[in-house]
């Protein structure tokens, strides 16, 4: 156990649906950072957020939105779902914005299939 | 923004024999720089990573290296086992500024018995 958990661990929805992916950090991270990884493809970067705000942004679609609450556990919203959605969605924390000497510790992951 | 290429993407090695994964970044003010490795269906795990004042580190059978000057960093796993088999991701940031990690699109490692 990492000690970052995320849930569920596996959605399977439709076209157009939404769906909210939930994060809860190391207990002391302060940041979050969210991870999209499709088939054979490596992890790409979508969003950051530090103590409850938003701090980077990476490819992150329109369609895609997050947040932070103030216990420190964030969403990931997916709305207007398409098939190439479907994917893993990793989240990850950090103890501080420049995580000094720590890294990113993963979460299990969340595997959303749209179909 | 930063940009990490790796290579190879799959590399198969016999049981035994050194493993080397090489990765480029283009910011130069790049100065974080850590390997994880990721099993089927697992999340990611730090295995090692480099900072940029130090030029080489080991872990028992892993090491990195970095040459800032040319901007590239590698990993070399010796006497690789069966169960070094996995996907690794080199990554690449700035602390002190925004934290998040660009990472390479992953070279998957095979050992043979």
């Amino acid at each position: 156990d990492s000690g970052v958990t995320q849930t569920p661990k596996h959605l399977i929805t439709a076209t157009g649906q939404r769906v909210t992916l939930r994060c809860s950090p190391r207990s002391g991270d302060l940041s979050v950072y969210w991870y999209q990884q499709s088939l054979d493809q490596g992890l790409q970067f979508l969003i950051q957020y530090y103590n409850g705000e938003e701090r980077a942004k990476g490819n992150i679609l329109e369609r895609f939105s997050a947040q932070q609450f103030p216990d420190l556990h964030s969403e990931l919203n997916l709305s207007s779902l398409e098939l190439g959605d479907s994917a893993l969605y990793f989240c990850a924390s950090s103890v501080e914005m420049n995580f000094a000497n720590y890294g990113y510790t993963f979460g299990s992951g969340t595997r959303l299939t749209v179909v | 923004g930063e940009n990490v290429e790796q290579h190879p993407s799959t590399l198969s090695v016999q049981e035994g024999d050194s493993a080397v994964i090489k990765c480029t970044y283009s910011d130069s003010a790049s100065n974080y720089f850590p390997w994880y490795k990721q099993e089927l269906g697992k999340r990611p795990q730090l295995i090692i990573d480099i900072r940029s004042n130090v030029g080489e580190k080991k872990d028992q059978r892993i090491a990195v290296t970095l040459n800032k000057t040319a901007k590239h960093f590698s990993l070399h796993i010796t006497e690789t086992q069966p169960e070094d088999s996995a996907v690794y991701f080199c990554a690449a940031s700035k602390e002190g500024s925004q934290g998040n990690l660009i990472f390479g699109k992953g070279t998957k490692l095979s050992v043979k018995p």
